[in-house]
């Protein structure tokens, strides 16, 4: 168990709705990673926050949307839903600190599957 | 475009044989090499990982090599066994620049038959 929590485990919608994945980090860690596994396009990463503030995009389409509230955890938003975001949705969270290396603690995902 | 490109994509072994999974890289300012494994249902966990300023790194049976002139590393299992099998990740990341970002391979899914 790596201390990160997600909900919910598993999601079913249907195209064109809109959809909330929660994120708990680590206690400590300051930084939340979001990322996207499918099949054909691996670990992709989204979105980075560090203590409330967004620190780095990725590959995260203008749809998806997500922020860390001051208690740390963290959600990201899904809207317009389409078949091609069927996939697993990682939340990772890190502490950042100058001496760390950034070891990521991954959550055990959201499978979203959209209908 | 793959900022850190993994190979093979799949790999199967029977078990105590050493299977070699390999990766390249492009930026040098990456400082930071780790290696994930995930099993089915499960998010990726961190192996072990490896700084540029040493070539080799063991833990248990597994074993990094670093070619920081190359710009390739890879993920050596000793003595693989059934239990090993999973999908392993390379990835590599700067603190400086990119502040904790990770860049991920593509995967290599393991199979170490009994």
């Amino acid at each position: 168990d790596s201390g990160v929590t997600q909900t919910p485990k598993h999601l079913i919608t249907a195209t064109g709705q809109r959809v909330t994945l929660r994120c708990s980090p680590r206690s400590g860690d300051l930084s939340v990673y979001w990322y996207q596994q499918s099949l054909d396009q691996g670990l992709q990463f989204l979105i980075q926050y560090y203590n409330g503030e967004e620190r780095a995009k990725g590959n995260i389409l203008e749809r998806f949307s997500a922020q860390q509230f001051p208690d740390l955890h963290s959600e990201l938003n899904l809207s317009s839903l389409e078949l091609g975001d069927s996939a697993l949705y990682f939340c990772a969270s890190s502490v950042e600190g100058l001496a760390a290396y950034n070891e990521q603690f991954f959550g055990p995902g959201t499978r979203l599957t959209v209908l | 475009q793959q900022q850190v490109k993994q190979s093979p994509q799949s790999l199967i072994v029977q078990k105590g044989g050493i299977p070699i999974i390999n990766c390249a890289y492009e930026n040098t300012a990456f400082d930071y090499f780790p290696w994930y494994q995930q099993f089915p249902g499960k998010g990726p966990a961190l192996l072990i990982a490896i700084r540029p300023d040493v070539s080799e790194k063991k833990e248990g049976r597994f074993t990094i090599s670093f070619n920081k002139s190359a710009k390739q590393f890879s993920l050596h299992i000793m003595d693989s066994q059934p239990g090993d099998s999973a999908t392993y990740f390379c990835a590599a990341g700067d603190r400086g620049s990119t502040l904790g970002r990770l860049y991920f391979g593509r995967g290599t899914q393991l199979t170490v038959w009994p």
